[in-house]
């Protein structure tokens, strides 16, 4: 069975700029979860699409959003990126929503890297 | 404020010896906890999780410890061997949210 995929791994832009990041999860996982790891404030958790619905959200600003299509494929989108946004970027993808209580499903992709300039 | 909280950022253990990490978390109300490994350039690797309701669960050579009262929890790798060098990262899930520690890096030495 394939893995999480997430597309692109490396990518560099500029203060201002906005970025759309892709995440394909593991086929017949309908949850998809987005979290940025920095070295300062660890993993945190971005939100979580299920069935094409945002069912949860971190302490994330608005500037962070997502979609996700019909097929599961997961799309996250920062606008007006600023320095801070440098992270590293995993999703996670798993058959149950988190809502269930336990995560102990969730397969993560190798992440994207983000650099902001 | 940091509702998970690793306060050791790094560990070396002797291959063979028992390597122990621990979290503490604040919220009282969260229902599980889970283990996650990872290695450079990776995304995180489930490792094991256990329910409030438990006080232990094991798997291979992977141990949780829940201590409530204290809320604490730890895991223990027994025997340490050179493939679990890695960043251990504690999380701490409750309904619709999951919030992880900074992780861990375990040094198993030769």
């Amino acid at each position: 069975k394939a893995g999480v995929t997430q597309t692109p791994r490396y990518l560099i832009k500029t203060r201002g700029q906005q970025v759309t990041l892709s995440c394909s999860p593991i086929s017949g996982h309908r949850s998809v979860s987005w979290y940025q790891q920095t070295p300062g404030q660890g993993l945190q958790f971005l939100f979580e699409y299920f069935s094409e619905t945002q069912r949860n959200k971190g302490n994330f600003p608005g500037r962070f959003s997502g979609r996700q299509f019909s097929n599961s494929r997961s799309e996250m989108n920062v606008s007006t990126l600023e320095l801070g946004d440098s992270a590293l970027y995993l999703c996670a993808s798993s058959f149950y929503t988190l809502g269930r209580g336990s995560t102990d499903t969730q397969y993560f992709g190798p992440g994207t890297r983000l650099t902001v300039l | 404020d940091q509702q998970v909280k690793q306060n050791s950022p790094s560990l070396s253990v002797q291959e063979g010896r028992i390597s122990i990490l621990n979290c503490d978390y604040t919220n009282s109300m969260f229902d599980y906890f889970l283990w996650y490994k990872k290695y450079p350039a990776e995304g995180p690797t489930f490792l094991i999780s256990i329910s409030s309701i438990k006080d232990k669960n094991e798997d291979g050579r992977f141990t949780v410890f829940l201590n409530k009262s204290a809320k604490h929890l730890s895991l223990h790798i027994v025997p340490s061997q050179p493939g679990d060098s890695a960043v251990y990262f504690c999380a701490a899930s409750r309904d619709d949210k999951i919030i992880f520690g900074k992780g861990t890096r375990l040094h198993i030495l030769p």
